[in-house]
């Protein structure tokens, strides 16, 4: 059964930095791409970021650009994100979510983590 | 980057009747590659659709999409109670990924 878990979510500072993990499991994990979605509270999905399988090639929506970073460690199954310069805006539920195709990917998702909350607020 | 447009916002709708949501793009969709998910509240999004009408795994044949370049619909036959939920687009074709407003389909 794939799982994936999400972690490192809470209430930052504007202008701080949060790191979020999460932990896969139940599939290959180094064989597909993988990428961050985030959900503000009340409002529609966003995509943030995505990083391939192998090779570390990353995007990003512009509003994170130069901001977040993501990355992942095959070895221990996990995904990451980066966050800097946290403004208000970024306030919202990240979800992992896993690219259905293996190897190329295809950018769209079927297997989606439950979320860690990002809470930015002085 | 292409903006998706989804309507209407809000489907007032009573089990048993077909539901029609509609997705449309601010540019063509190339190979559509158009994807729908469900959410339900407290819930992660689930996904219903991909290449505008392939449904995915485990997906029921009341579930049906289509539509090609700009213009994209998605079909609930006969609404079951589980089907009440918000319904979002996602367009693959063209980074950055991006996702529809959202459709709610509600019950009357």
């Amino acid at each position: 059964e794939v799982q994936l878990v999400e972690s490192g979510g809470g209430l930052v500072q504007p202008g701080g930095s949060l790191r979020l993990s999460c932990a896969a499991s139940g599939f290959t994990f180094d064989d597909y791409a993988m990428h961050w979605v985030r959900q503000a509270p009340g409002k529609g999905l966003e995509w943030v970021s995505g990083i391939s399988w192998k090779t570390g090639n990353t995007a990003y929506a512009g509003s994170v650009k130069g901001r977040f970073t993501i990355s992942r460690d095959n070895a221990k199954n996990s995904l990451y994100l980066q966050m800097n310069s946290l403004r208000a805006e970024d306030t919202a539920l990240y979800y992992c979510a896993k690219d259905i195709c293996s190897y190329t990917g295809c950018d769209f998702f079927d297997y989606w983590g439950q979320g860690t909350l990002v809470t930015v607020s002085s | 980057e292409i903006v998706l447009t989804q309507s209407p916002g809000t489907l007032s709708l009573s089990p048993g009747e077909s539901a029609t949501l509609s997705c449309r793009a601010s540019q063509s969709v190339t190979s559509r590659y158009l994807a729908w998910y469900q959410q339900k509240p407290g819930q992660a999004p689930r996904l219903l659709m991909y290449v505008a009408s392939n449904r995915a795994s485990g997906i029921p044949d009341r579930f049906s999409g289509s539509g090609s370049g700009t213009d994209f619909t998605l079909t609930i036959s006969r609404l079951e109670p589980e089907d009440f939920a918000v319904y979002y687009c996602q367009q693959y074709s063209s980074s950055p990924w991006t996702f529809g407003q959202g459709t709610k389909v509600e019950i009357k």
